[in-house]
């Protein structure tokens, strides 16, 4: 069961903004670090952003991530329509033994 | 280039185990542990545990405990998860994952687990 919650869905037109959030609680988002994960249909997730924001290789500056307190959000800039997929932030949560949470899932429509 | 290879598609009777295989190629296979999560259709992620390749340690989810064994076979760069007494709700997608500082930065292509009578 996700402990992170996110909107179930987000949409814009090809270049907007889209921002997507993420909530969590002192044990995971309060006390470690957050990523985000983008899933393409059919395919396995992909990492986009670790360590709150920063941005693996090849991942487009159009995609940035920040944290403040227990919640933490993902910008997608110039929205395109290869970004329509599913979006999980997640984080690690002290609380449970070193458990990994994931968030509910963003699903990004490009109108 | 770094990739994990996964074992293809099962279909498993309820009450039976399944065990999933997750080929290491590109790095060294040791140095960093692996992670299994597993999606079922149409719904989020969902972590299972983690392995030490290099120890053999390991952490599962307490949803899992008693049910799920991650071990590995360093000599073929091989991860393995199974999982037993499986269930209808079992049916899903399992990926195993490498990780790196806090995040899973390479994931496996999926191997779908169908659990049926």
């Amino acid at each position: 069961q996700s402990v992170l919650t996110q909107p179930p869905s987000a949409s814009g037109t090809p270049g907007q903004r889209v921002t997507i959030s993420c909530s969590g609680s002192s044990s995971n988002i309060g006390s470690n670090t957050v990523n985000w994960y983008q899933q393409l249909p059919g395919t396995a997730p992909k990492l986009l952003i670790y360590s709150n924001n920063q941005r693996p290789s090849g991942v487009p500056d159009r995609f940035s991530g920040s944290k403040s307190g227990t919640s933490a959000s993902l910008a997608i800039s110039g929205l395109q329509s290869e970004d329509e997929a599913d979006y999980y932030c997640a984080a690690w949560d002290d609380s449970l033994n070193g458990l990994y949470v994931f968030g509910t899932g963003t699903k990004v429509t490009v109108l | 280039q770094v990739q994990l290879v996964q074992s293809g598609a099962e279909v498993k009777k309820p009450g039976a185990s399944v065990k999933v295989s997750c080929k290491a190629s590109g790095y060294t296979f040791t140095s960093y542990d692996i992670n299994w999560v597993r999606q079922a259709t149409g719904q989020g992620l969902e972590w299972m545990g983690w392995m030490n390749p290099n120890s053999g340690n390991t952490g599962y989810a307490q949803k899992f405990q008693g049910r799920v064994t991650m071990t590995r076979n360093t000599s073929i760069s091989t991860a393995y998860m199974e999982l037993s007494s499986l269930r209808s709700e079992d049916t899903a997608v399992y990926y195993c994952a490498r990780r790196i500082f806090d995040a899973f930065d390479i994931w496996g292509q999926g191997t779908m687990v169908t659990v049926s009578s």
